[in-house]
């Protein structure tokens, strides 16, 4: 059982918003940042958010992500086909002294 | 062009080593921090190491604590993983990448993943 907790799967029909969220403790989403990796099928994963909030260049503005207290979420508008992929949270955790993912989400549109 | 390319993947025995590589280029790979996570078939993400930009500080899972070694070589623009006493549940694609370049680990994220290198333990 993964120390970051998502939601296994979320669905929505095309241009819809989807939110996924992410829900750690004080040792980790609590006191650090959290990034966000896409990861399509068959392909590695790429970084979709980082600190929190931040979009690398290429990745559109209808994709945000957001942090309070000890949980995180993204949210994806205007749902597209192309957006169905796996989604991960991580961050570090201080007492573990190692980088946490979440379980990983599934994202359909239906 | 940033390019991470991982290899030395293959079938080993349980209790078996393998040592994999990444070649990195396109960017000063001195200056970065470097990681390895792995994704077991059908699997989300699992972090496995890191390594600073000195290899002064090197950080590892408790899944492969004492049983895996990180090392880079900047003159080489390479990173590696020496794995021991490997077993089935090591049984993963390992990918190479780019952590933070002077940002703290506990900051950084993860940007380029290299392909990755499936690694099978099976007798």
């Amino acid at each position: 059982q993964s120390v970051l907790t998502q939601p296994p799967s979320a669905s929505g029909t095309p241009g819809q918003r989807v939110t996924i969220s992410c829900s750690g403790s004080s040792s980790n989403i609590g006191t650090n940042t959290v990034n966000w990796y896409q990861q399509l099928p068959g392909t590695a994963p790429k970084v979709l958010i980082y600190s929190n909030n931040q979009r690398p260049s290429g990745v559109p503005d209808r994709i945000s992500g957001s942090k309070s207290g000890t949980s995180a979420s993204l949210a994806i508008s205007g749902l597209q086909p192309a957006d169905e992929a796996d989604y991960y949270c991580a961050a570090w955790d201080d007492s573990l002294n190692e980088l946490m993912f979440g379980g990983g989400t599934k994202v359909i549109v239906l | 062009e940033v390019q991470l390319v991982e290899s030395g993947g293959g079938l080993v025995k349980p209790g078996g080593s393998l040592r994999l590589s990444c070649a990195a280029s396109g960017f000063p790979f001195s200056t970065y921090d470097m990681n390895w996570v792995r994704q077991a078939p059908g699997k989300g993400l699992e972090w496995v190491s890191c390594i600073s930009t000195n290899s002064r500080y090197i950080y590892y899972a408790d899944s492969v604590k004492g049983r895996f070694t990180i090392s880079r070589d900047n003159a080489e623009n390479s990173l590696y993983l020496q794995m021991n006493s490997l077993r089935a549940e090591d049984t993963s694609v390992y990918y190479c990448v780019r952590g933070g370049n002077g940002i703290p680990i506990r900051s950084s994220w993860f940007d380029p993943w290299g392909q990755g290198t499936l690694v099978t333990v099976s007798s």
